[in-house]
């Protein structure tokens, strides 16, 4: 099973915003709203920071928002600080009660 | 607070068995779906399997060699590996599953290198 495709890296300076790209098919992203957005701390687990497209769990900071159109899912943070730098990954549902996840972008803050 | 800890992680042969075990609290895992997601040595997230009270899903590219498991009493779950491969070598975490397919706790992960 491919995974979605995510840039493999971006950057942005502190302040900033920055856009993180996920592109599926209409097998997943393009038919459902069941896209989340994880960050992760190298040797770190996982952290949910969206969900269902564009909800924030409590206590995620809204700096960062998600959104959808056709087959593209995004992950916007805005005012970039230090503490963002990190690897997200997006993961979706997909048909036939199958989870994929993309293949991460690692953001840097320069 | 929810807490995951994962164990059962180790050195194994290709073509060996393991058996990890996800140790829950702080919520009502009898009603809770679960999950499991691994992680190769600097790679991406892949799903593994998740399970609920009526059903067990798997990536089909496991299917027939993984099993997974739950036990309401002892509030744990559990991931059966058969025939290993290299290619299986990861950090295997287990998860909470949330609205949306999403996984909204992670446990640290434990560590399982298929390796002769």
């Amino acid at each position: 099973q491919s995974a979605l495709t995510q840039p493999a890296s971006v950057s942005g300076s502190p302040g900033q915003s920055i856009t993180i790209s996920c592109t599926g098919t209409s097998s997943d992203v393009g038919n459902y709203n069941s896209v989340s957005w994880y960050q992760q701390y190298p040797g770190k687990a996982p952290k949910l920071l969206i969900y269902e497209v564009s909800n924030r769990p409590s206590g995620v900071s809204s700096r960062f928002s998600g959104s959808k159109s056709g087959n593209t899912a995004s992950l916007t943070i805005s005012g970039l600080q230090a503490e963002d730098e990190a690897n997200y990954y997006c993961s979706s549902y997909r048909n036939s009660d199958t989870l994929v996840f993309g293949g991460g972008t690692k953001l840097t803050v320069l | 607070e929810v807490q995951l800890v994962e164990s059962g992680g180790g050195l194994v042969k290709p073509g060996g068995s393991l058996r990890l075990s996800c140790a829950a609290s702080g919520f009502v895992f009898s009603t809770t779906s679960m999950s499991w997601v691994r992680q190769a040595p600097g790679k991406g997230l892949e799903w593994v399997s998740s399970i609920s009270n009526y059903r067990s899903i798997y990536a089909d590219s496991l299917k027939g060699r993984f099993s997974v498991s739950r036990d309401t009493a002892k509030s744990s779950l559990y991931l059966q590996m058969d025939s290993l491969r290299a290619e299986d070598t990861a950090v295997y975490y287990c998860a909470t599953d949330n609205s949306g397919w999403s996984r909204n706790n992670w446990g640290q992960g434990t560590l399982v290198i298929v390796s002769s």
